[in-house]
């Protein structure tokens, strides 16, 4: 009964390194996401995607991409990793079409940019 | 840019009293929505969903007021354990709150 597992649960990067955040799922959930949360800020999109092969921007888009190649796998890439990248990442899924679906959401990767 | 405001708190509520929050969002076309319970240092998790003619688990009432567009959520009978931040959320499109902290006074 795994739901949403996000790897690693730490990171710690220098400024301009490159990292992957994975994020799976196993409950065949059309619709993934990333969040940031930041002290005062709540959580704040940051892409999202509605099914294999379909991804788009939320409101902080920039300094990430990402892929989903796979219902199950929408990994988050830093490319250029900066200090204003610290944050705690979380990783949501839900079904798309059903009414009002609520999100499931991974233990979350506290990540922190020297 | 659509918005959902909550009062940050945080509300220092004694144990056993009836604690309220309310939530109200910018956008009419919205038609989930929900509350969430983040303990510190966790993920979110769901709370309850919020329907319009609003609904009960337990010590939890959550209400819909569509027309002034806000929705609220009513702890009865407050545990050490409801201490939290408290999340709502609409959809679509999927906004979340920037929570109310709550803590309950032994």
């Amino acid at each position: 009964n795994a739901g949403v597992t996000q790897t690693p649960k730490f990171q710690v990067l220098k400024t301009g390194q490159s990292m992957t955040l994975q994020c799976a799922q196993d409950m065949n959930h059309e619709y993934m996401s990333w969040y940031r949360q930041d002290p005062g800020m709540g959580l704040r999109l940051i892409h999202y995607s509605v099914g294999a092969g379909i991804t788009d921007q939320g409101e902080v888009p920039n300094g990430y991409n990402v892929s989903r190649s796979t219902t199950e796998d929408f990994p988050l890439r830093l490319l250029s990793a900066a200090p204003s990248q610290t944050s705690v990442y979380f990783c949501a899924s839900s079904p798309l079409g059903q009414g009002d679906q609520p999100q499931h959401f991974g233990d979350g990767t506290r990540l922190s940019i020297l | 840019r659509k918005e959902v405001e909550q009062d940050p708190g945080p509300f220092n509520v004694p144990e056993g009293a009836t604690v309220a929050f309310n939530c109200t969002y910018s956008n009419s076309a919205s038609q989930s929505f929900f509350w969430y319970r983040q303990d510190c240092r966790k993920e979110p998790k769901l709370l309850m969903s919020v329907y319009s003619s609003g609904n009960e688990d337990g010590r939890f009432t959550a209400q819909l007021n569509r027309a002034s567009q806000y929705i609220s959520l009513l702890i009865r009978d407050s545990k050490l354990s409801d201490s939290a931040t408290y999340l709502c959320v609409v959809n679509p499109p999927i906004i979340f709150g920037k929570g109310t902290r709550l803590h309950i006074l032994p």
